[in-house]
């Protein structure tokens, strides 16, 4: 059973830049759940994917969208950069909509200059 | 809103002797509960958990202790060991709810 990957690990971009994060999840796991993780903090939900459908949102504003795609894999984008937006962003999957127990991949760190 | 507080941002420990890690939560509707361990460069990994139908859960050398009217829980490592040494994050969910809420963390070093 392969883990939960993600990439790239690093990124840099300027503001008002747009970037794509992507996750591929663990085999089987129709739930992707998206965390925005600054510095110093825990982990803030962003939204969560079911079955190739938003299935919950988080405090983020609609620039930040996503995508769920059939083969496991799904993607965070975010349109205009701000400066707050440097964070470490996570993926995590979980078997079913229900399983509230979440795997993380070890995460893409962003930097907006 | 912080719903989930981790008040100690770091925890010192002697190999060998017992880590208590301790979460406060706000939010009544909070049903079950999880801990995390995150090593640097690496996303978080799941420790164990517990649901508000039970005090105690534990899994080896990790209990996890849940005080449902205190809105309080802690995780005990015992014996601790060097490689426990990582930022570990309680986290709370609404059974079948969408979104995971974690605390702040707290670094956990432990020494030889």
């Amino acid at each position: 059973e392969t883990g939960v990957t993600q990439s790239p690990t690093h990124l840099i971009k300027t503001r008002g830049q747009q970037v794509t994060l992507r996750c591929s999840s663990q085999s089987g796991h129709n739930t992707v759940s998206w965390y925005q993780q600054a510095l110093g903090q825990g982990p803030q939900f962003i939204f969560q994917y079911y079955r190739e459908e938003e299935n919950g949102r988080g405090n983020f504003p609609p620039r930040f969208s996503g995508l769920q795609f059939p083969n496991y894999s799904s993607e965070l984008n975010v349109n205009a950069l701000e400066l707050d937006d440097s964070a470490l962003y996570l993926c995590a999957s979980s078997l079913r909509l229900t399983t509230d127990t979440q795997y993380f991949g070890p995460g893409t760190r962003l930097t907006v200059l | 809103d912080q719903q989930v507080k981790q008040n100690s941002p770091s925890l010192s420990v002697q190999e060998g002797r017992i880590s208590i890690l301790n979460c406060d939560y706000t939010n009544s509707m909070f049903d079950y509960f999880l801990w995390y361990k995150k090593y640097p460069a690496e996303g978080p990994t799941f420790l164990i958990s517990i649901s508000s139908i039970k005090d105690k859960n534990e899994d080896g050398r990790f209990t996890v202790f849940l005080n449902k009217s205190a809105k309080h829980l802690s995780l005990h490592i015992v014996p601790s060991q060097p490689g426990d040494s990582a930022v570990y994050f309680c986290a709370a969910s609404v059974q079948g709810a969408q979104k995971l809420v974690f605390g702040q963390g707290t670094r956990l070093t432990i020494n030889p």
